[in-house]
């Protein structure tokens, strides 16, 4: 598509309880990040892929967090056993190639209870 | 650890008139500077990027400056619409060291009132 698209766009979860967001770059693509946004306007970079590889996952909380971008399927990040401090919006951005501006989807807002 | 930092929370001007938004880095590998708007509940929205091979990049009504010795941008919007009231994002990368993640400031609410 011409736009990043993002699934749910809002997520409830109890604490302990796992989430699965998705999304979906734009066609043609090779590299997708994930940034989590706190506190309104704090934005934090996770992960990135080039095309199905993992590209820089420096900023990924390994314990509880993992990342895929599958052939033919949206990427994904899951959270297993949420925690409170996870509540946040996070979002997906792809870019042409390694050198270019990255557009982001509408994020997904986490709640974690 | 603040590497790029927006100092002014919020600016507010006039319809028709210049708004100016600053940004300042301290990384001295970031080499790709980029602005970014963003509404309430939407994504940020690419604006208008800058490599730091150039001073100047120009598109429409928005140009980015950047003086690369002070560690310094600059977006300017002329003329302001009430359309452009939004949160303003700068954000950085340091392409040269194969990092492409972007670090962002915290952003400037900028108001443009009519």
């Amino acid at each position: 598509g011409e736009e990043v698209a993002q699934t749910p766009k809002h997520l409830v979860r109890g604490e302990g309880q796992k989430a699965k967001l998705y999304c979906a770059p734009i066609k043609g693509h090779s590299y997708v990040f994930w940034y989590q946004q706190v506190l309104k306007n704090e934005f934090k970079f996770l992960i990135s892929f080039q095309n199905e590889n993992v590209f820089d996952e420096t900023g990924m909380p390994k314990e509880r967090f993992s990342a895929k971008c599958l052939p033919n399927s949206p990427c994904s990040l899951e959270i297993q056993a949420t925690k409170l401090e996870d509540s946040a919006v996070y979002f997906c951005a792809s870019s042409q190639d390694r050198g270019n501006e990255q557009f982001f989807g509408p994020g997904t807002r986490l709640t974690v209870l | 650890d603040q590497q790029v930092k927006q100092n002014s929370p919020s600016l507010s001007v006039q319809e028709g008139r210049i708004s100016i938004l600053n940004c300042d880095y301290t990384n001295s590998m970031f080499d790709y500077f980029l602005w970014y708007k963003k509404y309430p509940a939407e994504g940020p929205t690419f604006l208008i990027s800058i490599s730091s091979i150039k001073d100047k990049n120009e598109d429409g009504r928005f140009t980015v400056f950047l003086n690369k010795s002070a560690k310094h941008l600059s977006l300017h919007i002329v003329p302001s619409q009430p359309g452009d009231s939004a949160v303003y994002f700068c954000a950085a990368s340091a392409l040269g060291g194969s990092n492409y993640k972007l670090t962002f400031g915290k952003g400037t609410l900028l108001t443009v009132n009519p």
